[in-house]
C-alpha cells in the first residue's frame, strides 16, 4: 500500500550544524510534499513544502528537494538553533485526496 | 490563532463511555479532517470531508463515526471507548480535497480511557 519511509527516527546535533532528515514514498502520482514541525504538546504547523514541478526549495535556514526518479525528498536545516528541536514530519500527496506521513523525526540540538 | 479550534482539549474518560470531540475552522476552508497521532507521534487520517460530504474513510472503527453540520464543522463521536482509542486527536482543514493543500490542524484533543 501506499507508504512513506523517514530516516532518521532520532537526529542529535550541535547548535549551529546541520540536519538532514530524509523520506521516500512509493505512489508515483504524488505530488506535494509538505514538511510539518511539532513541538512537544503542540500541533504540527508547515514549515515548507514542494511540489513536483521543482527540484529545489529553499526558505532562510530551511530547504528541502525532491527527486522524482528515486521518490525521495529531503529536509535540510542549517545552522540549527536550540528552538529547531521537535519532531519533524515529512508527508505525500496520494491519489484520492490523502496525505500519508512519516514516522517523524525527533531532532534535538545541543546548546 | 484560532484558525482551528477543538474541544474539549483533554479527555479523560472510562472505558465503555461514549464521548464526542468538535471542531471548527474558521478559514473559510472546504475540507476538514480528523487524525489520530498514537503514543509513538504516528500521525494517520481517519476521516476527510468536503463540503459536508464525506471524501475518505479510512479502515476505522465503526464506533468512530464523524458528523459534519457544515464546511466550518466537524465533529467526531467515538462510542463504546476502549483503551487502545487512547491518543491525541487532531482535526485540521485545508481549501481544497486534492490532498495537494497546506493543511492547518488544531490544537489537539488528548483522549485518556482508563
Amino acid at each position: 500500500g501506499e507508504n512513506v519511509e523517514q530516516h532518521p527516527s532520532t537526529l542529535s546535533v550541535q547548535e549551529g550544524d546541520s540536519a538532514v532528515i530524509k523520506c521516500t514514498y512509493s505512489d508515483s502520482a504524488s505530488n506535494y510534499f509538505p514538511w510539518y514541525k511539532q513541538e512537544l504538546g503542540k500541533r504540527p504547523q508547515l514549515i515548507i513544502d514542494i511540489r513536483s514541478n521543482v527540484g529545489e526549495k529553499k526558505d532562510q535556514r530551511i530547504a528541502v528537494t525532491l527527486n522524482k526518479t528515486a521518490k525521495h525528498f529531503s529536509l535540510h536545516i542549517t545552522e540549527t538553533q536550540p528552538e529547531d528541536s521537535a519532531v519533524y514530519f515529512c508527508a505525500a500527496s496520494i491519489t484520492g485526496g490523502k496525505l500519508i506521513f512519516g514516522q517523524g523525526t525527533e531532532l534535538s540540538v545541543k546548546p | 490563532d484560532t484558525a482551528v479550534s477543538q474541544t474539549p482539549k483533554y479527555l479523560v474518560t472510562q472505558m465503555g463511555n461514549d464521548k464526542s470531540i468538535k471542531c471548527e475552522q474558521n478559514l473559510g476552508h472546504d475540507t476538514m479532517y480528523w487524525y489520530k497521532q498514537d503514543s509513538k507521534k504516528f500521525l494517520k487520517i481517519m476521516f476527510s470531508y468536503n463540503n459536508k460530504e464525506l471524501i475518505i474513510n479510512e479502515t476505522v472503527p465503526n464506533r468512530f463515526s464523524p458528523k459534519s453540520p457544515d464546511k466550518a464543522h466537524l465533529n467526531l463521536h467515538i462510542n463504546s471507548l476502549e483503551l487502545g482509542d487512547s491518543a491525541v486527536y487532531f482535526c485540521a482543514s485545508s481549501q481544497g480535497d486534492r490532498g495537494q493543500e497546506t493543511q492547518y490542524f488544531g490544537p489537539g484533543t488528548r483522549l485518556l480511557v482508563l
